[in-house]
This record gives C-alpha cells, structure tokens and sequence, in this order.
C-alpha cells in the first residue's frame, strides 16, 4: 500500500531554531509535494521535488531517492512559521494525484 | 486572478439532505481535484478531473459525484448526506506551466451532517 507517514507530528521550537520535519514513503514515487496549512485552514504549496534540493527563502527541501526519505527545514524559524506542514507523494500518473500524511504541527514560540 | 474559490464556506445539512459544494478557479487549468481532510487525518481525494468532460474517482468517492462542464468550474455533490460525511473540503487545480507541478487550494467549505 502506498503511503506517506510524517515525524514528528508536532513540534515546539523556540523562534531562532533550526527545525526539521521528516517524510517517509514508498517505492515509486515521480514527485513529492511539501505544503503549508494556516492556523486558519487554508493550503499553499511549498515545494515539488523529484530529486536533489530546493530552496525558498528559510525554507530548504530536500529528497534522497535511494532512501525514500525527504526532509523540510526552516531557517531562523519565526513565530509565523509556526502552521501544519504536509508531505504529499505522487506515485506516479500523469493525473498528479496525491497521498498526503497527516502532517505536521509546528509552533515557534517567540 | 482570484484563484480557487469555494462556496459555502460553512454548511450545516441533515441527514438526508443534498447539496453541492461550487468550486470555480480562473487560471485556466485544465486539473481540478476535491479532496476532504478529516481531523487527524492526511487529506483524501475523492475526485478528480483532467479537463472539461472528464472526470474520475479517487481513494474515497463513495456517497459523492462531480461533472465538469467547464474548465473552470468543479462542483461536487452529496446526494444523501451522512454523518460520515462530515468534514472540510477542499478544491484545487493543478499549474504545470514551465515544468513545474503545483496545486493551488481554494479555502475551504467546512461541512457538518446532524
């Protein structure tokens, strides 16, 4: 069965900090999504990976293909930061479709 | 550009009861998907669609149907709502212009069956 399993599930950090988020999946994937939910509800694509790293601002994307394994990292972190991040995988099909984890909840107290 | 746009944002049904959640994005994409998150839980697709006319189930359909007449537009219908059903639904269409592959996600309808 594919899935996405995320860690940790939640995440205190005090604002300055390094922070980390994980993501394992499996086999077969073309594309893996990182994604921002607001306290408020609302979901903004972050990141598409297929390979090797990207970079956006304090924000750092990285995917290691051989063990299944991706990672979110956030620079300087802030308290508006602070937000669920999901991870989200495409395994494959040209219809982009998605199997999310149950993210993850971070929160940079200041 | 107004992006993806859902209407309601809230919605109270019976059980029983029909109703259809609007979705409309202006960029011209030809994906759209609907997708509900419940708590605790990773977002699940219940639709999707790869243009105007074309339309097909995801991991959780059951008890749902879309059509899609135009490019813009994607609504999605509960015929007899249940509890099960309960949820927040999100709506989006999918950008792969100059090689890139995002999903952009209207707000929200956040639906409660009693």
């Amino acid at each position: 069965k594919n899935e996405v399993e995320q860690s940790p599930q939640n995440l205190t950090a005090q604002e300055g900090e390094f922070i980390t988020i994980n993501c394992s999946y499996s086999v077969g994937i073309s594309a893996l999504h990182w994604l921002q939910q607001h306290p408020g509800g609302g979901i903004v694509s972050l990141f598409m990976l297929s390979s090797g790293k990207k970079k956006h601002g304090r924000l750092i994307a990285t995917i290691n293909i051989q063990e299944k394994h991706s990672s979110l990292h956030i620079t300087a972190s802030h308290p508006r930061d602070s937000a669920v991040y999901i991870c989200a995988a495409n395994y494959g099909g040209s219809q982009g479709n998605l199997i999310f984890g149950k993210g993850t909840k971070l929160s940079v107290k200041p | 550009n107004a992006g993806v746009t859902q209407t309601p944002k809230f919605r109270i049904l019976k059980i029983g009861q029909s109703m259809t959640l609007q979705c409309t994005q202006d960029m011209n994409h030809n994906y759209m998907y609907w997708y509900r998150q419940d708590p605790g839980m990773g977002l699940k697709l219940i639709y999707y669609s790869v243009g105007a006319g074309i339309t097909d189930k995801g991991e959780v359909p059951n008890g749902y149907n879309v059509s899609r007449s135009t490019t813009e537009d994607f609504p999605l219908r509960l015929e007899l709502a249940a509890p099960s059903q309960t949820s927040v639904y999100f709506c989006a269409s999918r950008d792969l212009a100059r090689g890139g592959d995002t999903q952009y996600f209207g707000p929200g309808t956040r639906l409660t069956v009693l």
